[in-house]
Formats: C-alpha cells, structure tokens, sequence
C-alpha cells in the first residue's frame, strides 16, 4: 500500500511568511508525528497526534509552530512569521499504536527560509 | 535534546566486511530500534529490540541492547554497496504512540 506522504517537497519562502506543511499518514495509522533535522540539530522530535488530539506539544521550537490534525488522518505544520533558523527538513511519520511502536516516516519536506 | 549518541560518527569499510556501529543513551527506556536513511530519502526503519531484550537478529542485521550500560550495537554482516547510508538509533520511553529521541547517526560508506 502506499506510504507516508508529504507536500510540498521543497518549499523557499522568504523571512517572515507563514508556512504550511501537509502529511498524509498509512491508512489505518492512528498515530501521526513531526519531526525536524538538520545539520545543527539533528533530528528533533517535534509533536504527535494520537487520533486528533496531541498529548504534548512540548517539543515545538517556539509559538510560532503548529499542528492540527483532522479527521484521524491527514495532519497539517504551520510555522508562521518563517526564521532563517526554520530551515530544515520537515520529516512526518505514522504509527499503528497499541500494535506497533515502528514508526513509518514520509519523504520529508526540505524548508529552506531566505 | 539528542539522547542517543552514536559512535562512530563515520564509518568506511569493504564490501563484504562486518560493520559495527554503537549507540549509548541516558534515560529509561521501553524501546530502541535503528533507522537508516539513504542521501536524500526518508528514515527507513531496521529493527527494533525491546528492554526486556538482550540480542535480535533479522537477516544481516544483529542488535544487542545492554541496559545497565545503556547502550546498543548493530552489526550489518557481509556489507554490500547498498548498505551505504546513515544509521541512527532511537529511544522510546513508552509502548505505545511515543516520538523518539533519535542520536546524531554514523555514516557508512561501503567501498566496492
């Protein structure tokens, strides 16, 4: 079947411009996540869903950012008013909770802020 | 914050050698599994082994998991050219739906 997906693949905005980061999780999948990397950083675990809701919103970098999901399915990022320091790649995952703790993880969506 | 810190950092070997790469951690853990990710793809995931476990194998691939030392090891038998890529591990501290806490990876260059 078909993976994670996201979109847009690669996306330059420039400073200050709002974004929004879309991921289509495995169907059935219950648990969707959002996590950064890049080259300073690594790879940061930003924010998960289970169902709609999200437990904790602790690892989002500022206030700037935030999730939604809808329907138990596909999950839109915003980062809004984009900083130099956004740029990364955007990497999105779902998990079959109570079955599985494998998480399968999308492409990625590389944000580069100018 | 990165809990799992991999060593080494980079790793070249040849085709056909073993490969050896370990992962230390600072907290409690439920679970860790070893991802891979190919320049410019996704994180594929490896294996998983659980605390209560102490060694999984799936075809070239052998994890151990020492708790008490907190750390792990995964060993890629006879490498192939197509196991060039970076390896991360990652701790989950829950069982079930849990972002885990990835460590910075070790590049592996396999040399034909």
């Amino acid at each position: 079947g078909a993976g994670v997906s996201q979109s847009p693949s690669n996306k330059v905005t420039e400073k200050g411009k709002d974004v929004e980061l879309r991921c289509d999780p495995i169907s059935g999948h219950t648990a969707l996540y959002w996590y950064r990397q890049s080259l300073g950083q690594g790879l940061e675990f930003l924010i998960y869903f289970q169902g709609n809701s999200a437990p904790d919103k602790s690892g989002l970098p500022s206030d700037r950012f935030s999730a939604e999901r809808t329907g138990g399915s596909v999950s839109t990022l915003t980062i809004q008013r984009t900083q130099q320091e956004d740029s990364a790649v955007y990497l999105c995952a779902s998990s079959f909770y109570r079955v599985s703790v494998e998480q399968y993880f999308g492409p990625g969506t590389r944000l580069t802020v100018t | 914050s990165q809990q799992g810190e991999e060593d080494p950092q980079a790793l070249s070997i040849q085709e056909g050698e073993n490969a050896t790469m370990n992962c230390s951690y600072k907290t409690s853990i439920n679970n860790l599994q070893w991802y891979r990710q190919n320049s410019g793809r996704g994180l594929v995931h490896l294996i998983l082994i659980r605390s209560n476990e102490r060694e999984k194998h799936s075809g070239r691939l052998r994890v151990t998991l020492d708790t008490s030392k907190k750390s792990s090891s995964l060993l890629i038998t006879a490498s192939r050219a197509a196991d060039t890529a970076s390896y991360f591990c990652a701790t989950g501290i829950g069982g079930g739906a849990d972002g885990l806490t990835f460590g910075k990876g070790t590049h592996l260059i396999i040399q034909p």
